[in-house]
């Protein structure tokens, strides 16, 4: 069966750095785009950045220069990396397996990801 | 950027009842919409794919319609099961969600 699992997450005090990960499992990790959304504390879902099956990334213009998406085949791990935080960027952070370009059937749990001094 | 709104951002159903969410994307986005279902404490369930395709598992009481920029999500016979916020997503142009609907029980 199809597994995403995010780790990584914590309290960050704003201006630090975090990385995030996306373990996949039950399908060829390699072949698939993926994506990252966030959710803030009793908001809606926005989202974040995508990185294609070769490599290829789009961020949304709020993390555009801040974050970085990557992904290792080898480790079937997808990965965030978030600088330069902010208070907004307070969330719950999902990784999701693309379908034609958008977050399709299968996300993970999410991490909580806090930024506050 | 293309951008969704979505509503209303809140709805009042009773069991049995059909209602209707709307999205307007601020430019044609061709049907490529998708809408997913999320309750509390749990990732988004996808429900339905280009306009009104409906993903595998989802009952047929979920329904999409529109073209252009406008589109609708239906349920009709509204259950205890379906309360939940709901959400447009457009992918014609990178990805926009909606604001969301949160649907409770009248």
């Amino acid at each position: 069966a199809v597994q995403l699992v995010e780790s990584g997450g914590g309290l960050v005090q704003p201006g630090k750095s975090l990385k995030l990960s996306c373990s996949a499992s039950g399908f060829t990790f390699s072949s698939y785009g993926m994506h990252w959304i966030r959710q803030a504390p009793g908001k809606g879902l926005d989202w974040v950045a995508y990185i294609s099956s070769s490599s290829g990334t789009v961020y949304a213009d709020a993390v555009k220069e801040r974050f970085t998406i990557s992904r290792d085949n080898a480790k079937n791990t997808l990965y965030l990396q978030l600088n330069s935080l902010k208070s907004e960027d307070t969330a719950i952070y999902y990784c999701a397996r693309s379908s034609n370009n958008y977050p399709g059937g299968y996300w993970g749990q999410g991490v909580m990801v806090t930024v506050s001094s | 950027d293309i951008q969704m709104t979505q509503s209303p951002p809140s709805l009042s159903a009773s069991l049995g009842d059909k209602v209707t969410i709307t999205c307007q994307a601020s430019q044609n986005i061709n049907k490529y919409i998708a809408w997913y279902q999320q309750k509390p404490g749990k990732a988004p369930r996808q429900l339905i794919r280009y306009t009104s395709t409906l993903v595998s598992g989802t009952p047929s009481r979920f329904s999409g319609s529109g073209s252009g920029r406008d589109y609708s999500f239906s349920i009709s016979n509204v259950e205890s099961e379906d309360i939940a916020s709901y959400y447009c997503l457009q992918y014609d142009n990178l990805n926009t969600f909606g604001a969301g609907t949160k649907l409770e029980l009248k």
